[in-house]
């Protein structure tokens, strides 16, 4: 069966520092992956994607994140994290076999301390 | 100008209560979805529609019904409410053309039962 995994539940880590959220998935077939970001109480925001071509992708909120197809990785980094990016963040994973829906991972808590 | 929009935000009601929840996108999207976060996070798929046909019902109680009058708004309404079905109910909606295709989601709807 198909399958996202983010290993970390929870990731604290302190304001300015570098982070690294890590999201493997399951692969038979092409993928097509993305990163959404969860505030408290709010809805899903798109953080970045990546469909084909270059493997590092940009986001917003300068985060970017590494395609990595033999390690069936997309790993999702900010090199100097903000108190404001405290939030839940979700891997998700569209696999090319017409089936239009994301499949997510089970969400990583990122807990930014001053 | 919001871009997918969820009525209620919040629903609190009885077991065995019928209640509905709906879903509006001025996005101009021909594909919308329901997801399901229990209270452990987790998102899982419930239905999907194009073009207001049913392609994705996964394993769901025949107690949920979504209807999707027009191409901009999917509703979902609950027989018999129990209280496992306490959770946020997302809403979201893409573009069928390619799987690539980014997924936009509602605020969400805090359903609680008791």
């Amino acid at each position: 069966a198909q399958s996202v995994t983010q290993l970390d539940s929870q990731v604290p880590v302190f304001e300015e520092a570098p982070v690294e959220l890590r999201c493997n998935y399951s692969s038979s077939v092409s993928v097509y992956l993305f990163w959404y970001v969860q505030y408290p109480n709010q809805g899903l925001q798109l953080l970045l994607k990546y469909l084909s071509g270059s493997t590092l992708v940009k986001g917003i909120n300068g985060f970017e994140a590494e395609f990595n197809k033999s390690q069936t990785s997309f790993h999702l980094r900010k090199p100097s994290v903000h108190i404001s990016d405290t939030a839940e963040y979700f891997c998700a994973v569209n696999w090319d076999t017409g089936r239009r829906a994301l499949t997510f991972g089970s969400g990583t808590r990122l807990q930014v301390q001053p | 100008d919001t871009a997918v929009s969820q009525t209620p935000k919040y629903l609190v009601t009885q077991m065995g209560n019928d209640k509905s929840i709906k879903c509006e996108q001025n996005l101009g999207h021909d594909t919308m979805y329901w997801y399901k976060q229990d209270s452990k996070k987790f998102l899982k798929i419930m239905f999907s529609y194009n073009n207001k046909e049913l392609i994705i019902n996964e394993t769901v109680p025949n107690r949920f019904s979504p209807k999707s009058p027009d191409k901009a708004h999917l509703n979902l309404h609950i027989n018999s409410l129990e209280l496992g079905d306490s959770a946020v109910y997302f809403c979201a909606s893409s573009q069928w053309r390619t799987i690539g295709e980014t997924q936009y989601f509602g605020p969400g709807t805090r359903l609680l039962v008791l």
